[in-house]
């Protein structure tokens, strides 16, 4: 089994619908982060968490919120979906303290909104 | 906005020769790492340099780190038909906030 699970993998909505993408993880780690991939635009930080208490904004979480719900699950909402929120998105994890860094990714949520 | 820069965009090779990529950033940083991406698929670790280390090693990646530029290159040796993925630096702040800041990606293509 993947260490981090994305659900769903693909979804296609319409513009207004809540949509709730779903994250967990069997690496033990801390650290949880949302990314966003746009074809040509690389990958960017919606929100991020160290910890079960803990939500920070990254660089484009207007339309977005999070939800920690325990250790391993780490949800990402989009309210009322726009067409503009159409990408591909990351789940990953990272171990917590100086260490590498290094993060680890999920398969990915392809998400259309028409 | 993306911290790092990469160069070219694309780029396209034989197997069996190398494949250079370049990676700018802006601002201080703790570390910067090298990701694959396979099509459609989630990233994947490659190799991490620090920010007082000049270059890595690993099998056939080379890493070279140059802070007063605020560069970094990734080199694959002996290139397969199996390299060919999207490629992408990545910039950790000197703050240890665990964030990672992405650049756009190198496509490379290796024919066969």
């Amino acid at each position: 089994d993947a260490d981090v699970t994305q659900t769903p993998r693909n979804r296609i909505t319409k513009t207004g619908k809540r949509i709730m993408l779903e994250c967990s993880q069997t690496k033990g780690h801390d650290r949880m982060y949302w990314y966003r991939q746009d074809p040509g635009l690389g990958l960017r930080l919606i929100y991020y968490s160290f910890d079960v208490k803990d939500i920070n904004k990254g660089e484009i979480s207007d339309g977005y919120s999070v939800s920690r719900q325990a250790q391993a699950k780490f949800s990402l909402s989009l309210e009322s979906a726009i067409p503009n929120q159409t990408a591909l998105y990351f789940c990953a994890t990272s171990a917590q303290g100086e260490g590498t860094g290094e993060l680890f990714f999920g398969e990915g949520s392809r998400l259309t909104v028409l | 906005s993306q911290q790092g820069e990469e160069d070219p965009q694309a780029l396209s090779i034989q197997e069996g020769e190398n494949a250079t990529m370049n990676c700018s950033y802006k601002t201080s940083i703790n570390n910067l790492q090298w990701y694959r991406q396979n099509s459609g698929r989630g990233l994947v670790h490659l190799i991490l340099i620090r920010s007082n280390e000049r270059e890595k090693h690993s099998g056939r990646l080379r890493v070279t780190l140059d802070t007063s530029k605020k560069s970094s290159s990734l080199l694959i040796t002996a290139s397969r038909a199996a390299d060919t993925a999207s490629y992408f630096c990545a910039t950790r702040g000197p703050s240890n906030t665990g964030k990672l800041i992405f650049g756009q990606g190198t496509t490379l293509q290796v024919k066969p």
